[in-house]
């Protein structure tokens, strides 16, 4: 089965650096991977989607990037604000299943 | 637009009574999932619908959990009887068809708690 490691538990930065965050998976290679936020409480929010033809995605201050001979995809916040803090999970789906499989999720702190 | 709605937000059980979960999804979107996270883990699936068809239940344990999208919009997600492991968040989303290339639309979930 696919497994999806995300960098670490938790991540702690400075207001104005930039966050990145990192997602490796094993096994079969992802057809698509997505970001997603997550804020206490909360349901996870679809923020990126990347293909696997594609090596980089941005919108706004948020950038992913897609590795598929790495098997690894980083997720990268500019300028990043303590509104930013929140748990962000990766999740992949294999080409056809509509199936995605999560990461745990890594906590982001921005300290002001 | 209001979003995919879970009710109830919260719920307390004890051990071995029933449960149910309620989810409406976006209008217009065919297919439905209920996934569980338990803290500190990522979602995992549980059930996806599309329209009122169960396509993909491999993880749900069949023996205590049953689910139902009648007329391919709302859902319910039931328990019965409920043991102290199932504690943890419910929830449910809601994409177009092809969900993995648009991305999942979640609901505020609902936390169940078994004592």
């Amino acid at each position: 089965s696919q497994k999806i490691e995300q960098n670490s538990e938790a991540l702690n930065i400075q207001e104005g650096k930039t966050a990145t965050l990192t997602c490796n998976y094993t096994n079969y290679s992802p057809a698509y991977l997505q970001w997603y936020r997550q804020d206490p409480g909360r349901g996870p929010v679809f923020l990126l989607l990347i293909r696997e033809n594609e090596k980089e995605k941005r919108k706004e201050r948020l950038k992913v990037t897609f590795d598929t001979t790495l098997k690894q995809s980083l997720f990268h916040i500019t300028a990043s604000q303590p509104a930013d803090s929140a748990t962000y999970l990766c999740a992949l789906d294999r080409t056809g299943a509509n199936n995605l499989f999560f990461g745990t999720g890594t906590r982001l702190t921005v300290i002001p | 637009e209001a979003g995919v709605v879970q009710s109830p937000r919260y719920k307390i059980i004890e051990k071995k009574q029933p449960v149910a979960f309620w989810c409406n999804p976006i209008s217009g979107h065919n297919t439905l999932y209920w996934y569980r996270q338990n803290l500190g883990q990522g979602p995992e699936l549980l059930i996806r619908y599309e329209n009122e068809e169960a396509v993909d239940d491999s993880q749900l344990p069949k023996d205590r959990f049953s689910a139902e999208r009648l007329k391919g919009v709302d859902s319910t997600l039931k328990i019965q009887p409920a043991e102290l492991g199932d504690s943890a968040v419910y929830l449910c989303a809601s994409s177009p068809r092809e969900g993995a290339q648009s991305g999942y639309t979640f609901g505020s979930g609902t936390r169940l708690t078994v004592v």
